[in-house]
C-alpha cells in the first residue's frame, strides 16, 4: 500500500542550531499528519500535528510545514538541545472513507545532537 | 496519572502457543490502537478500535487478534504465534479519531517468539 517515507536517516546537528526533518508521502488523499518523538527504551510520544487545509503549524520550538504540491512535510526544531536527541518519526492519516482510524508511519530519522 | 499500561512487558514463548498481551488505559479514551516496531521498517498499526465493540485492520492485522469489550482494555491475542512475530509492540490511545495523532503510547511489549 502507500506509504510514508523519509529522505535522511540520519541527522547531527551542534547544540543550539536549527534541525529540519524531512518526509515525503505518496498517498494524496492523506488529510492529516503528525510528527514524533521516540527516546530511547521508550513508546513514540506526539510532537505536533497539522491538517491538509494548513501549511504551517507551530509549537513550542518546533513548527510543521506541509507542502501539498510535491507532498512533503518537514519539522523544524529551533534551537536544538541535547534533549532532542531522539527518533523523529512522521505520520500520516488516509482521511475519510474506511481509513479514519488508520495510520501509516514513515521509518523514522534519528536525530543525534552534539554539545 | 494518565498512562497507558501494558502486560507483560517482555515475554519469551514458543511457537503455536497462544498467548494475550493486555492494553489498558486511565484517560477514558475512545480510540485504542496496536502497532508493530520492528528495525528498518518503523511503526505499523495492526489494529485499531475506534470505541467498544467497533474494531478495525490495520496494515499488519494478519496473525493477530483483538477485542474491545470494555473502553478501557484493548488486548492483543496471537492464536499461533509463529518467529516472525517477534517484536517490539506499542498500544496506544487518544480521546477520539478526532485526536487520532495525539496519542498516548504504552511502554511496549518485547515479544520473542522461537
Amino acid at each position: 500500500g502507500e506509504s510514508v517515507g523519509l529522505h535522511l536517516p540520519t541527522l547531527s546537528v551542534q547544540e543550539g542550531d536549527n534541525s529540519i526533518i524531512n518526509c515525503a508521502y505518496s498517498n494524496s488523499a492523506s488529510d492529516y499528519f503528525i510528527w514524533y518523538k521516540q527516546e530511547s527504551g521508550k513508546g513514540p510520544q506526539f510532537i505536533i500535528d497539522i491538517r491538509s487545509n494548513m501549511d504551517k503549524r507551530q509549537g513550542q520550538r518546533v513548527t510543521v510545514l506541509l507542502n501539498k504540491t510535491v507532498k512533503h512535510l518537514s519539522l523544524q526544531i529551533a534551537a536544538t538541545q541535547p534533549g532532542d536527541s531522539a527518533v523523529y518519526f512522521c505520520a500520516e492519516n488516509g482521511g475519510g472513507g474506511t481509513s479514519y482510524g488508520k495510520l501509516t508511519f514513515g521509518q523514522g530519522t534519528i536525530l543525534t545532537v552534539h554539545p | 496519572e494518565a498512562q497507558v499500561t501494558q502486560n507483560p512487558r517482555y515475554l519469551i514463548t514458543v511457537t503455536g502457543k497462544k498467548l494475550t498481551v493486555t492494553c489498558s488505559q486511565n484517560m477514558n479514551h475512545e480510540y485504542m490502537s496496536w502497532y508493530r516496531q520492528d528495525p528498518g521498517l518503523g511503526l505499523r498499526q495492526i489494529y485499531y478500535s475506534m470505541n467498544v465493540e467497533v474494531t478495525d485492520k490495520g496494515d499488519v492485522p494478519e496473525g493477530y487478534k483483538v477485542s474491545r469489550k470494555e473502553k478501557r482494555n484493548f488486548p492483543l491475542i496471537l492464536e499461533s504465534p509463529s518467529p516472525n512475530q517477534t517484536s517490539l509492540y506499542f498500544c496506544a490511545s487518544s480521546l477520539s479519531w478526532d485526536y487520532l495523532g495525539e496519542q498516548y503510547f504504552g511502554p511496549g511489549t518485547r515479544l520473542t517468539v522461537t
